[in-house]
């Protein structure tokens, strides 16, 4: 089962920032946290990850919470083709390799 | 120059065939995977290999059986089709590094239907 909860949809304007929610409040200490998003008919690409810093790439910003229980996920100018469903992840280890959980994530819609 | 590529795209046959769904990467990853993604979109993780040995095999019936001739290939092949096999499988790599968390690439996924 995931580890994270997410809002199942959410709407954005484009060019705004789109603020994606997720709580993981059962995350261990050595546990990233995960996005990854998957456009209609694609393979799932990956955003960024964080452990406890704020990160940030070309794609978006991730700010984790103190106490990374939660974490949002921006996206400064959203544009129509960054809707999409967004998930978290919470990445976990097993025998040395990668395994991504995967729950129901985020749809968002971003809107003309 | 397609990172993660699987073949075919599409795939339509009978209930009951035996038929597979090959992926290559060019990425030089050391590890790859198989994903299934339902009807009800659900992605779940079936299999990993890491330089040609398997390393998650996660409750998937016998009738699935991935093969890695090297470690720049994965393939699945599946045994007498079931209506329930109809999904996209996407695969995926990334690189092992030790202590290090590496993001996984996907293919753009097969899709499977079962007649």
């Amino acid at each position: 089962d995931a580890k994270t909860t997410q809002p199942t949809s959410m709407d954005c304007a484009e060019g705004r920032a789109a603020n994606l929610p997720c709580n993981h409040s059962t995350i261990s200490g050595n546990e990233y946290v995960y996005w990854y998003r998957q456009i209609h008919s694609q393979g799932p690409q990956y955003i960024i990850h964080g452990l406890k810093n704020n990160e940030t790439n070309e794609m978006a910003s991730l700010i984790i919470t103190e106490d990374r229980k939660s974490s949002t996920l921006i996206l400064p100018h959203a544009t129509l083709r960054d809707t999409a469903v967004y998930y978290c992840i919470v990445r976990v280890d097993q025998g040395g390799s990668e395994k991504l959980v995967f729950g129901k994530g985020t749809k968002l819609t971003v809107n003309p | 120059d397609t990172a993660v590529s699987q073949t075919p795209k599409y795939l339509v046959t009978q209930m009951g065939n035996d038929k597979s769904i090959k992926c290559e990467q060019n990425l030089g990853h050391d590890t790859m995977y198989w994903y299934k993604q339902d009807s009800k979109k659900f992605l779940k993780i079936m299999f990993s290999y890491n330089n040609k040995e398997l390393i998650i095999n996660e409750t998937v019936p016998n009738r699935f059986s991935p093969k890695s001739p090297d470690k720049a290939h994965l393939n699945l092949h599946i045994n007498s089709l079931e209506l329930g096999d109809s999904a996209v499988y996407f695969c995926a790599s990334s690189k092992e590094v030790k202590g290090l968390n590496q993001p996984q690439h996907f293919g753009d996924g097969t899709r499977l239907s079962i007649l």
